[in-house]
């Protein structure tokens, strides 16, 4: 089945201890992206991916990190999070030139 | 990205079609429309996109004014699977750039049994 899958679905965790969300796709995609998702705030672009070693920064990329090593993997790095980095996040592909984006399930993280 | 206006909130009764207007006045002319939905909390799913021909598929019609400064999605036999907060969104096609997807307020829509 082609699709994007996040991991883990639920993390909560402590202020400053490094966590990695992993985003992967099945579908041969060129494009990836990264948004987070706040009440009142809609849906945010934090980073995104246009190929391999192709990065660059969205609307909100500040205590973030990306890297794209392989074309199906996109993992989103929190180096040392905080409570304002509690959100609800998605991962998504695309094919370029493709009709649309397909998102993951999501990952709800709490920074306590 | 052409700015977007939905109206807030929208019922629909089970069964029956429902509507969901977008005004898009400031689209440009290589600007397509997408719709997206997203079911509570879950990733936002694509259901159409059109530049401005009428469109078609398994999920929706997308109808475009000729003028191309708004359109309707169709969801012809609305089920309670349906409620969800839909967005309308304007944009250039994926080609070339893989900038966000600008997700505004969006229309809830609750279909009712």
């Amino acid at each position: 089945e082609a699709q994007v899958t996040q991991n883990p679905r639920y993390l909560i965790t402590v202020t400053g201890k490094k966590l990695t969300v992993t985003c992967s796709q099945n579908m041969n995609h060129e494009y990836m992206s990264w948004y987070r998702q706040d009440p009142g705030l809609g849906l945010r672009q934090i980073y995104y991916s246009m190929n391999v070693e192709v990065t660059d920064k969205g609307d909100v990329p500040e205590g973030y990190k990306v890297s794209r090593k392989e074309k199906r993997n996109f993992p989103l790095i929190l180096e040392s999070p905080s409570p304002n980095q509690t959100s609800l996040y998605f991962c998504a592909s695309s094919l370029r030139g493709g009709r649309g984006y397909t998102f993951g399930s999501g990952t709800r993280l709490t920074v306590v | 990205d052409a700015k977007t206006t939905q109206p807030p909130s929208m019922d629909c009764a089970e069964g029956r079609a429902a509507n969901l207007p977008c005004n898009h006045s400031t689209i440009s002319g290589n600007e397509y429309v997408y719709w997206y939905r997203q079911i509570h909390s879950q990733g936002p799913q694509y259901i159409i996109h059109g530049l401005k021909n009428n469109e078609t598929n398994e999920m929706a019609s997308l109808i475009i004014t000729e003028d191309r400064k708004s359109s309707t999605l169709i969801l012809p036999h609305a089920t309670l699977r349906d409620t969800a907060v839909y967005y309308c969104i304007v944009r250039l096609l994926l080609s070339g750039s893989a900038r966000q997807l600008t997700f505004g307020s969006g229309t809830q829509l609750t279909v009712l049994p």
